[in-house]
């Protein structure tokens, strides 16, 4: 079964400072992976995905994604972060089998300071 | 595209009282379901999923069902709330190409009182 652990429950960063949030996954198989965001009392919004190719995948509102296999990572990087990136950030892998069950990490909950 | 209908938005309900929350799916045929709970400060736990209609597979012991009814409509329901169904209740279907990914239902936010 997959399962997604992302370390940091918290983070706060000041404005204009560089971003990295963790996400490690177990799948036996190659994984679909993605990372969401959900501002405060709102639905979800892809930020980016991963299913093959190029490792470094570049996502909306200036985000991207490394896939490490040899580490099973695929922490997301933004170089400057912006008042309104604060929100919860979730990754999550799919299964690449017919059921195709997304599972999510438990979010990661990112501040912002001025 | 694929657009996923969820209603209601918002409910109140007390303890003990029944639950039915709707999903229909637009722009696909034969889709996978799923209903995702996310409680208070927590991630997104996958309750059930179906593969077709009348196939249910239930994630994690709780105290709600599902059912899949027509190809398109994925219901969830309880016969008796608790306090602990509380939470912000998602269903999500794979998107179709181009796209690939998931489509996300706007959700409903039940509220056990």
């Amino acid at each position: 079964a997959q399962s997604v652990t992302q370390p940091d429950i918290h983070i706060t960063v000041s404005e204009g400072a560089s971003l990295e949030l963790r996400c490690n996954y177990s799948y036996g198989a190659t994984p679909y992976l993605f990372w969401y965001v959900q501002s405060p009392g709102q639905g979800l919004q892809l930020l980016l995905k991963y299913f093959s190719g190029d490792t470094l995948v570049q996502g909306i509102k200036g985000f991207e994604a490394e896939f490490k296999r040899s580490q099973s990572s695929f922490n997301l990087r933004k170089p400057s972060v912006h008042w309104s990136d604060a929100a919860e950030y979730f990754c999550a892998v799919a299964s690449s089998s017919n059921t195709g069950k997304l599972i999510f990490g438990q979010g990661t909950t990112l501040q912002v300071k001025p | 595209s694929q657009t996923i209908h969820q209603w209601p938005a918002t409910l109140v309900q007390p303890v003990g009282s029944p639950l039915s929350l709707e999903c229909t799916v637009e722009g696909t045929s034969n889709p996978n379901l799923y209903w995702y709970r996310q409680a208070a400060g927590r991630g997104l736990q996958l309750l059930f999923y179906s593969v077709g209609i009348g196939q249910i597979s239930s994630e994690v012991p709780q105290n709600l069902s599902a059912s899949r009814p027509q190809d398109r409509q994925f219901i969830l329901s309880s016969k008796k709330l608790l306090l602990s169904d509380s939470g912000f209740y998602l269903c999500a279907s794979p998107s179709v190409a181009p796209n690939y990914g998931y489509t996300f239902g706007s959700g409903t936010r039940l509220t056990v009182v």
